[in-house]
């Protein structure tokens, strides 16, 4: 059974203090690595899909990395406007549909 | 693009009624899948689909019903409403393969 487990569960940072989420992850075959961000009462926003162990992804400051067990979303400078939900999910071989399963998140707040 | 509509945004059902959770989707995409959020719980599959006319079971199906007569449009049926079915409802879509999914913005439903 693929199993996805985040951490920490919540993490305040003050403004400009940089930090990581942790994703580790338990599945057969490793078909893609997704970061979402959601907002309160939002649905999930797409951030990026790492495939392969040693990719890197940056968007403004954040910055996605995969290793064969886990994953971090490292946070450089964190802004207020950076505080949501941030959801890891995995998609694993075995089927041609990509089921994603999902971690519980991490609570992301800044403060200013 | 409207993306992934869900409607509607809030219902609140007595224990034993029915409804449809509406999700319609303008990308053209050949996958579309139901998911429910609970607190702690993470994102749930429900039931999925590859194509119109295809739909297959998720993690937690019981007491819900899809279908799929359109590459559109994938509505999601509580044929008896059940308190536990009381939950964050989030419909999605993607492309073929292992590739990022694209989310509604929910719905929420209280059964009383």
């Amino acid at each position: 059974e693929d199993q996805v487990t985040q951490s920490p569960e919540a993490l305040r940072l003050q403004e400009g203090e940089s930090s990581s989420l942790n994703c580790s992850y338990t599945v057969s075959g490793l078909r893609g690595l997704f970061w979402y961000r959601q907002d309160p009462g939002k649905g999930p926003e797409f951030l990026f899909t790492l495939y392969s162990a040693g990719e890197e992804k940056e968007k403004e400051r954040l910055k996605a990395t995969l290793t064969k067990k886990e994953s971090f979303l490292h946070i450089t400078a964190p802004k207020p406007e950076d505080s949501a939900t941030y959801l890891c999910a995995v998609s694993a071989g075995g089927t041609s549909y990509g089921k994603l399963t999902f971690g519980q998140g991490t609570i992301l707040t800044v403060h200013p | 693009n409207a993306g992934v509509t869900q409607t509607p945004k809030f219902q609140v059902l007595k224990t034993g009624q029915s409804m449809t959770l509406q999700c319609a989707q303008d990308m053209n995409h050949e996958y579309m899948s139901w998911y429910r959020q609970d607190p702690g719980m993470g994102l749930r599959l429900i039931h999925y689909s590859v194509g119109a006319g295809i739909t297959d079971q998720g993690e937690v199906p019981n007491g819900y019903n899809v279908s799929r007569s359109t590459t559109e449009d994938f509505p999601l049926r509580l044929l008896s409403a059940a308190p536990s079915q009381t939950s964050v409802y989030f419909c999605a879509s993607q492309t073929r393969g292992y590739t990022e999914a694209f989310f509604g913005q929910g719905t929420r439903l209280t059964v009383v």
